[in-house]
Order: structure tokens, then sequence, then C-alpha cells
């Protein structure tokens, strides 16, 4: 079955620093790949995707890349913010049926110090 | 404007008393879903509609059901929640022609 792993938190930075969450996948199919965003209180937001091999997934100046040899799609972005500090979800979307399924990574708190 | 509305952000219920929770979307988007997320936990499928076609995950409890009486609502009913139930709610919605779900803001559920 398909499973995402995702770097365990919690990751604590301090403003500015360069940021890397890493992810990596086992899938039958050829999914699709997420990172969503949770802040305290709140639902899922979508941050960005990839639906192939080498695309490229950017927003807000986090980026990750789809890495179909390594089975990876790690998020970085390079100067965080304080208003960065949130839960990532990683994630890959199959097909299973008439609808996608999703699957989570566990998440990874991040916290940004001023 | 938000494309997944849910109502109300935080509800509160006395052990055993049924509660609904409710969701309604803006995109008349055909499949709808519904998740559980615990505390620092991921979100955990409960089920979906593709359109008025109802899929249910098989590790969902008989005590958790849903209704979706046109294409933009649809209702979270748990008839006896339990302490375990206390969670985030989250329904999410999916594009025609797409694999991308969209989340709603969320129900935070407490259980007394």
């Amino acid at each position: 079955g398909n499973s995402v792993t995702q770097m365990e938190g919690p990751v604590t930075l301090s403003e500015e620093a360069f940021l890397t969450i890493n992810c990596t996948y086992t899938a039958t199919g050829y999914p699709s790949l997420f990172w969503y965003v949770q802040y305290p209180g709140e639902g899922l937001q979508l941050l960005l995707k990839a639906t192939k091999a080498d695309d490229k997934g950017s927003n807000k100046g986090f980026e990750a890349t789809y890495r179909k040899e390594t089975t990876s799609f790690h998020l970085e972005k390079g100067s965080v913010q304080v208003s960065d500090s949130a839960v990532y979800f990683c994630a890959l979307s199959d097909r299973e049926g008439s609808n996608y399924k999703l699957t989570f990574g566990k998440g990874t708190l991040l916290t940004v110090n001023p | 404007d938000a494309m997944v509305i849910q109502n109300p952000r935080y509800q509160v219920t006395q052990f055993g008393k049924p509660v609904t929770l409710s969701c309604s979307q803006t995109l008349n988007h055909n499949v709808m879903y519904w998740y559980q997320q615990k505390s620092s936990q991921a979100p955990k499928l409960l089920f979906h509609y593709y359109d008025k076609d109802f899929n249910n995950e098989a590790d969902t409890p008989d005590n958790f059901q849903s209704r979706r009486p046109n294409t933009s609502f649809c209702f979270l009913d748990i008839r006896s929640p339990g302490l375990g139930d206390a969670a985030m709610y989250l329904c999410a919605i999916q594009g025609d022609f797409t694999d991308t779900q969209y989340f709603g803001p969320g129900t935070r559920l407490t259980v007394l």
C-alpha cells in the first residue's frame, strides 16, 4: 500500500533561517504529491503540489521537487518567518475507484522564533 | 472567498447526545470528504461522497453517519458521541478533473 514518511518534529528555527522538511513516499502507482500547512486551530491549506516526476511546486517562498528516483518531495524555504510557524503535512494522492485518496505523513511542527 | 464552509467552528456536546456537523461548498464539486483529526495526528478519512454515492471507510465506526441532501451540503452525524470522539472534524472537496482536495476550516468537537 501507499505510505508517506516525513521528518519528525518539532523543528525550531530562528527567523530568516533555511528550512528543509524531508518527505519520502512509497506508492504503487504514479501519485501526485502535496504539502499542506495547518495553522493552530485551523483546517489544512494547500501549500503546493506536483503531479509528475521533476515537477517543482512553489508557493509563498516554499518549494518542493518531485523526485521519482529517490521517491522524495522535500519542502524547502530559504528564509522562514515567524508567521510560517505551523504544522506541515506531506501527502500523496492516488486513484482508488471513483475518487482519489490522500495518504498523509504524520506532520511536522515548525516553530520560528523572532 | 471560502470554498468550503463548516459550521459551527466549535461544538460542545454531552456524552451520548447526538450531534450534527455541517459542511457546505460554493463550487458544486462532486466529491466531498469527511476527516477526523485528533490532536497531533494526521487527518483520518471517515467517508466520502461521489455525487450521491456514499463510500464508507472500512474502519469508520457505525456511530458516524453522513447525509448529502444536495451537491452543496454534507452533514456528519455522530449518533452517540463518546469521549474518544473529541477531535477536529474536517470537510474537504475535490474538483471534477483534479486530484487536489481543498479543506474547510474544521469544527472542533468537545465531548463533556
